[in-house]
């Protein structure tokens, strides 16, 4: 089965500008999570879109957002970017229910410059 | 909120010797996962060990093994004959299971990194 798979690997943008990631679930998954992690801040929850509505929300600023398709398959948008911005994108797929475990994406590296 | 610590920022162990990474988490909840997850240079964020809170009998998966103590919130790590291929950052991680949309968060500690000598 194949895994998370995250697109582009890796990215430069320009402040001011904005971004879209994208993430394929694992087949079967309905639910996707994105996580953001900086050298500073660590790891920290973003959002999860389930059944394409969003059903969890982390606190960061309305310049994130995101959303998912019939396929499951998840974007997250960034607009106005800050060099504040720059870090690891990490998304993660599982079935939706409390007891499944989350499977991770190889991650977007967005550089701001 | 949840919060998770691990205060071990580096660990090193040799070759096939034995390694134990602590963490520590503060919760009101009584039902929820405990989760480490490694994440080796190429950053792909990997599940190493799972445990669900309301079973007593620690987790272990081959070489890797966790001491879950409930009351003293702590959930420590364990890797036996250790390899090369250890080494990475090594997160551990909070979920709750309750059944409503705050069950797919995953709350993380600021990660252990292990180096593995020869």
């Amino acid at each position: 089965k194949a895994g998370v798979t995250q697109t582009p690997r890796y990215l430069i943008k320009t402040r001011g500008q904005q971004v879209t990631l994208s993430c394929s679930p694992i087949s079967g998954h309905r639910s996707v999570s994105w996580y953001q992690q900086t050298p500073g801040q660590g790891l920290q929850f973003l959002f999860e879109y389930f059944s394409e509505t969003q059903r969890n929300k982390g606190n960061f600023p309305g310049r994130f957002s995101g959303r998912q398709f019939s396929n499951s398959r998840s974007e997250m948008n960034v607009s106005t970017l800050e060099l504040g911005d720059s870090a690891l994108y990490l998304c993660a797929s599982s079935f939706g229910q409390p007891t499944d475990t989350q499977y991770f994406g190889p991650g977007t590296r967005l550089t701001v410059l | 909120a949840q919060t998770v610590t691990q205060s071990q920022p580096e660990m090193s162990v040799q070759e096939a010797e034995t390694v134990t990474l602590s963490c520590t988490y503060d919760t009101s909840e009584s039902d929820y996962y405990l989760f480490w997850y490694k994440q080796p240079p190429s950053r792909q964020m990997i599940l190493v060990i799972r445990q669900e809170a309301y079973k007593q009998q620690n987790a272990t998966e081959n070489r890797f093994s966790v001491n879950f103590q409930k009351a003293a919130k702590s959930f420590s790590l364990k890797i036996s004959d250790s390899q090369l291929g250890d080494a990475a950052m090594y997160f551990c991680a909070y979920r709750s299971r309750r059944n409503t949309g705050t069950a797919s968060k995953l709350t993380f500690g600021t990660g252990t990194r292990l180096q593995v000598t020869l």
